[in-house]
């Protein structure tokens, strides 16, 4: 079966644009979650979505936003970029919604994301 | 809100040593901690994970103990080799929680 994919793997932006991640889930995974990774704050939550619904939401400014299509396959957006939103960004895919104690989360390998 | 604590943040052992990461947690309804292995430009991938009922698991040379009371858990890697070289999480989820809380990692280096 294959695993959690994200395009584009890398990508650079200048600040004030606005960039757009593709995150497919593993076959049969209905519930996607969106973390970003930086040096100093490590993996932090962003946002989840189970089918087509955003479930929960971590503290990011507005400027973060997501959405989830009918075959499980997200996207998040990050509009107005500022030089700290540098950071790799990960999804992960997993049955039902969430991390909890029936079910396991399984990353992708991330998009690199660079704002000059 | 939840915090989980990571320590070490680096680690050296010489291969065939044993490797142990410890993690502590705030939330006392946290009921799953799964483990997690990062190595350069690559996601994290699951290694182990325990649910809360049972106090140990353990997969060939990797195990992980929890102590509810005490709120905490710990990785164990034994006869450790040079591609066990890579950044460790562990994290918890709450019960209801719709995700993850990480740790800050810690950075393993097996020494051939």
């Amino acid at each position: 079966k294959a695993g959690v994919t994200q395009t584009p793997r890398y990508l650079i932006k200048t600040r004030g644009q606005q960039v757009t991640l593709s995150c497919s889930p593993i076959s049969g995974h209905r519930s996607v979650s969106w973390y970003q990774q930086t040096p100093g704050q490590g993996l932090q939550f962003l946002f989840e979505y189970f089918s087509e619904t955003q479930r929960n939401k971590g503290n990011f400014p507005g400027r973060f936003s997501g959405r989830q299509f009918s075959n499980s396959r997200s996207e998040m957006n990050v509009s107005t970029l500022e030089l700290g939103d540098s950071a790799l960004y990960l999804c992960a895919s997993s049955t039902t919604p969430g991390a909890s104690s029936t079910d396991t989360q399984y990353f992708g390998p991330g998009t690199r994301l660079t704002v000059l | 809100g939840e915090n989980v604590e990571q320590h070490p943040s680096t680690l050296s052992v010489q291969e065939g040593d044993s490797a142990v990461i410890k993690c502590t947690y705030s939330d006392s309804a946290s009921n799953y901690f799964p483990w997690y292995k990062q190595e350069l430009g690559k996601g994290p991938q699951l290694i182990i994970d325990i649910r809360s009922n049972v106090g140990e698991k353990k997969d060939q040379r990797i195990a992980v103990t929890l102590n509810k009371t005490a709120k905490h858990f710990s990785l164990h890697i034994t006869e450790t080799q040079p591609e066990d070289s890579a950044v460790y999480f562990c994290a918890d989820s709450g019960a209801g929680s719709y995700q993850l809380t990480f740790g800050k990692g810690t950075k393993l280096s097996v020494i051939p």
